[in-house]
């Protein structure tokens, strides 16, 4: 089905480790997103991109990468872990930032 | 204090209820989102408004452009509507979406 992936859907990180997430689209969007959701409060934006080669930082950027060398791939990097981090992160994309947006299915990150 | 404001944070309903959910902004808007997050927590996209009405199903939403406001309107409830409704806009030349916190609905049998 079309539609935005997100791996891993589960991780548990020791404080200081790296490791990236990836969101994958079919959809040929040219805007994709990722946020954070922390309980008690909303979606927060960390960075996003509004074509292949740009990204933009958003709400709460600190701490986070990400890169977009395909249209269809975003990434998501951690490159020294914090309990802070610990979230359930997801990726998103939409074809013209006005429309509707489609969501991926959400990764839960554990820093230890 | 957040741009987006969602009342209630919580509603519990009976089977076959009206259901309500509020959403202000405080900024120029040129779109305002619903979605739905499920209990498993997955997040679907419901409407997209920049004026007036759309219907899907069970599911209206409306919004007043000069209020700075829209609901969610949800008839005939069913248990399987529970989900947090989340309410989200785009500011005017923005790219980005700034989000409510989330409503919770349970809807019991």
């Amino acid at each position: 089905n079309a539609g935005v992936t997100q791996t891993p859907k589960f991780r548990v990180l020791k404080t200081g480790q790296s490791m990236t997430l990836l969101c994958a689209q079919d959809m040929n969007h040219e805007y994709m997103y990722w946020y954070r959701q922390d309980p008690g409060m909303g979606l927060r934006l960390i960075h996003y991109s509004v074509g292949e080669g740009t990204t933009a930082k958003g709400e709460v950027p600190d701490g986070y990468n990400v890169s977009r060398l395909k249209k269809q791939n975003f990434l998501l990097g951690l490159e020294s872990a914090a309990p802070s981090q610990t979230s359930v992160y997801f990726c998103a994309s939409s074809d013209t930032g006005y429309y509707g947006y489609t969501f991926g299915s959400g990764t839960r990150l554990t820093v230890v | 204090k957040n741009e987006v404001e969602q009342s209630p944070q919580n509603l519990t309903a009976q089977e076959g209820e009206f259901i309500t959910i509020n959403c202000s902004y405080s900024v120029g808007i040129s779109a305002l989102h619903w979605l739905q997050q499920h209990p498993g927590g997955g997040i679907v996209s419901l409407f997209m408004l920049s004026s007036g009405k759309k219907k899907h199903g069970r599911l209206i939403a409306t919004i007043n452009i000069q209020e700075k406001h829209s609901s969610l309107h949800i008839t005939a409830s069913h248990p399987r509507d529970s989900a947090v409704y989340i309410c989200a806009v785009r500011g005017g030349g923005s790219e980005k979406l700034v989000f409510g916190k989330g409503t919770k609905l349970t809807v019991n049998p």
